[in-house]
């Protein structure tokens, strides 16, 4: 199994709270990205990172940021958390995603009440 | 833009067959699918990289038409352990990779 790893796992917050999300990865892979999933919606991105310090803005970008300090740890933040932000998060890896396959975190379940 | 999968959901008994398809409205570099059980992560199945290509894992197989700018999944003789959620997945040049909205399959003994 590719060395992926999310924290924490589950977490229930209050809204207007800022949360962060942390995924770390020990595979040295450039690219990282973070998926939310929703019923009805699939996985939707919501920004990913193909270096350190590079990122982008994916398809649900509005409420959250991110960074990327280090190859290995890539940081979702929800600057003030609000029930639509209620979800599956999950962080993904690859070393080329046009002709590699992407490994996924075991996601972290968020809770904003 | 995410790509398009249908259908949403299906269910089969042992045995039978199904087909997933992935449509999008850009042009397609690869094609990428996965599955997810419940309460899982998505897995990888297998990824088709040029036009007209065919990859197949087990009794599933997927072929790739660059022109139509579509994908199709094939699951043959299902299996229970097929069930779960199949999502379809495209790269762009940027190499940001988005995912369809899935296609729940149930397989019943």
């Amino acid at each position: 199994d590719a060395g992926i790893t999310q924290s924490p796992r589950h977490k229930v917050t209050e809204t207007g709270t800022p949360v962060t999300l942390r995924c770390h990865q020990t595979e040295n892979h450039r690219y990282m990205y973070w998926y939310r999933q929703d019923p009805g919606h699939g996985l939707r991105l919501i920004h990913y990172s193909y270096g350190v310090k590079d990122t982008d803005k994916g398809e649900v970008s509005d409420g959250y940021s991110v960074s990327r300090s280090k190859t290995e740890d890539f940081l979702l933040t929800l600057e003030s958390a609000t029930s639509s932000q209620t979800s599956v998060y999950f962080c993904a890896i690859s070393t080329q995603p046009m002709n590699t396959e992407a490994f996924f975190g075991q996601g972290t379940r968020l809770t904003v009440v | 833009q995410q790509p398009v999968q249908s259908p949403q959901a299906v269910i089969l008994r042992e045995g039978e067959d199904a087909v997933i398809n992935c449509s999008s409205s850009k042009a397609l570099y690869s094609v990428h699918w996965y599955r997810q059980k419940h309460g899982e992560a998505p897995v990888f199945l297998m990824i088709l990289l040029k036009g007209g290509e065919q990859k197949g894992h087990e009794k599933i197989s997927a072929s790739f038409n660059e022109k139509k700018q579509q994908s199709s999944l094939y699951l043959t003789a299902s299996q229970l352990s097929y069930s779960g959620t199949y999502f379809c997945g495209t790269a762009n040049a940027g190499n940001m990779l988005t995912f369809g909205g899935g296609t729940r399959l149930m397989v019943k003994p």
